[in-house]
């Protein structure tokens, strides 16, 4: 299986300032297809997941421009510009180009 | 609007079994396959098993494979995951998927239904 790693596991950041969460893969996610299957998932405390953007870079509708992914091979960047809040939880990245698809260990986002 | 929703969870003993059940709207389930995710309590998330749109292919995670059987009643928008010879690690909160054809990932989450397997 795909080991995707994230860091840093925990992440206290004051409100208003911005935020960057690391996802790296064991291998790269360029599929064969041309596209590059990683996502970025937000659980908030006691919710199901929620996905914010898909293939790197696509934000789900109703998802705020605060949220931004980036990346591309091994190494992957979600960022949040602006921290509020309703942002304090747990997020995840998933690759999908290797079977079975795998998920990132998680990191924890707290206000200071 | 899209909506899943879990049950059958509940308390087994080792070596119990369980079946879950996914209602889903808002969509043609018939149309995408699905997927179960289970996540232990205060850990992350670990992909279980997913279904293909009629049924005919399915696949698992080797942690379950040979335990767990997935299913899927199209004319009751419905998914099932069967979990034989429970253990107590196969605890966790197991939440269905659906799947975004063509994005290789998960769009849609349902609100998860708790499995503990203890004595």
């Amino acid at each position: 299986d795909v080991v995707t790693t994230q860091s840093p596991l925990s992440l206290p950041v004051a409100l208003g300032q911005p935020a960057s969460i690391s996802c790296r893969s064991g291998q790269s996610l360029a599929h064969s297809d041309g596209n590059t299957y990683l996502s970025w998932f937000q659980q908030r405390p006691g919710q199901s997941p929620r996905r914010l953007i898909y293939n790197v870079s696509i934000r789900d509708s109703g998802v705020p421009d605060r949220f931004s992914g980036s990346g591309s091979g091994t190494d992957f960047t979600l960022k949040i510009s602006r921290v509020e809040a309703e942002d304090v939880g747990v997020y995840y990245c998933m690759q999908g180009t290797h079977w079975p698809w795998t998920f990132g260990q998680g990191t924890k986002v707290e206000i200071k | 609007e899209v909506q899943l929703v879990e049950s059958g969870g509940g308390l087994v003993q080792p070596g119990g079994s369980l079946r879950l059940s996914c209602i889903v709207s808002g969509f043609t389930f018939s149309n995408y396959w699905m997927h179960w995710v289970r996540q232990a309590p205060g850990k992350g998330l670990v992909w279980v098993s997913r279904i293909r749109s009629d049924g005919n292919r399915k696949h698992y995670a080797d942690s379950v494979e040979g335990r767990f059987t997935i299913s899927r009643d199209n004319a009751k928008n419905t998914l099932y995951l069967q979990m034989d010879s429970l253990r107590v690690e196969d605890t966790a909160v197991y939440y269905c998927s659906k799947d975004d054809y063509g994005s290789n990932t998960l769009d849609y989450w349902g609100q998860g239904t708790l499995v503990t397997v203890s004595s």
